[in-house]
């Protein structure tokens, strides 16, 4: 299995540009995390799924942050509009109900926001 | 969440033993604890996790209190690629979510 798979891996934009990122789980994973990180922050939890239910959106910043799960093998976090303070490192994770929560984490997509 | 304590840093030579320490004074009885580590520039990867007794695999050795309120993460022969930030969470299972600290970052001397 290739792993989790994040694109875009680097994504500069503007201020006010609407932003998606997106993630391939590992196949026959049923969670899916969505992270973000931080200097100042470290590493958070931003939502995640099980089954391609939103399970805990808890940690979503506010409402310009959305993210969907449409199928078991693809989830996108979107950012509209985009502010600098959403410059940071997403991750997005995958692990599977069957091994007790050893998550797989993707390499992570840089968010810049000029 | 119960909380965990690490240092903040720590240095090891290479091909020494290293011993990562975490506190966890909190933890109740059905918290595991787990440890990821953190390459630059890549995402945290798992590394072990226990419930009481200890564990080995082919990374690492977890070893835990008798109280279960801190453990230990074991890497028999440190290597340059260990240098990582490595992260000891408890989790309940429950909520499938893990809360990551600010971790302890290792550096490996050659």
């Amino acid at each position: 299995d290739a792993g989790v798979i994040q694109s875009p891996r680097h994504e500069v934009t503007e201020m006010g540009q609407e932003v998606t990122l997106r993630c391939k789980p590992i196949s026959g994973h049923d969670y899916l995390f969505w992270y973000r990180q931080t200097m100042m922050r470290g590493l958070e939890l931003l939502i995640y799924f099980n089954n391609n239910v939103p399970i805990d959106d808890s940690g979503m910043p506010e409402d310009r942050f959305s993210a969907k799960m449409p199928n078991a093998s693809f989830s996108t976090l979107k950012i509209q509009p985009s502010e600098p303070r959403d410059s940071a490192v997403y991750f997005c994770a995958s692990s599977s109900g069957q091994f007790y929560n050893e998550q797989f984490f993707g390499p992570g997509t840089r968010l810049t926001v000029l | 969440d119960a909380k965990t304590t690490q240092p903040n840093s720590m240095e090891s030579n290479e091909e020494e033993p290293v011993h990562l320490p975490c506190n966890h004074s909190t933890i109740s009885g059905t918290d595991y604890i787990h440890w990821y580590r953190q390459l630059p520039s890549q995402g945290p990867e798992y590394v072990i996790h226990g419930l009481t007794s200890n564990v080995n695999n082919r990374m690492a050795s977890l070893a835990i209190a008798e109280d279960r309120k801190s453990s230990t993460l074991i890497l028999h022969r440190a290597t340059l690629r260990d240098a990582a930030v490595y992260y000891c969470i408890l989790d309940s299972g429950s909520a499938r979510q893990l809360t990551f600290g600010s971790g302890t970052q290792l550096t490996v001397l050659p």
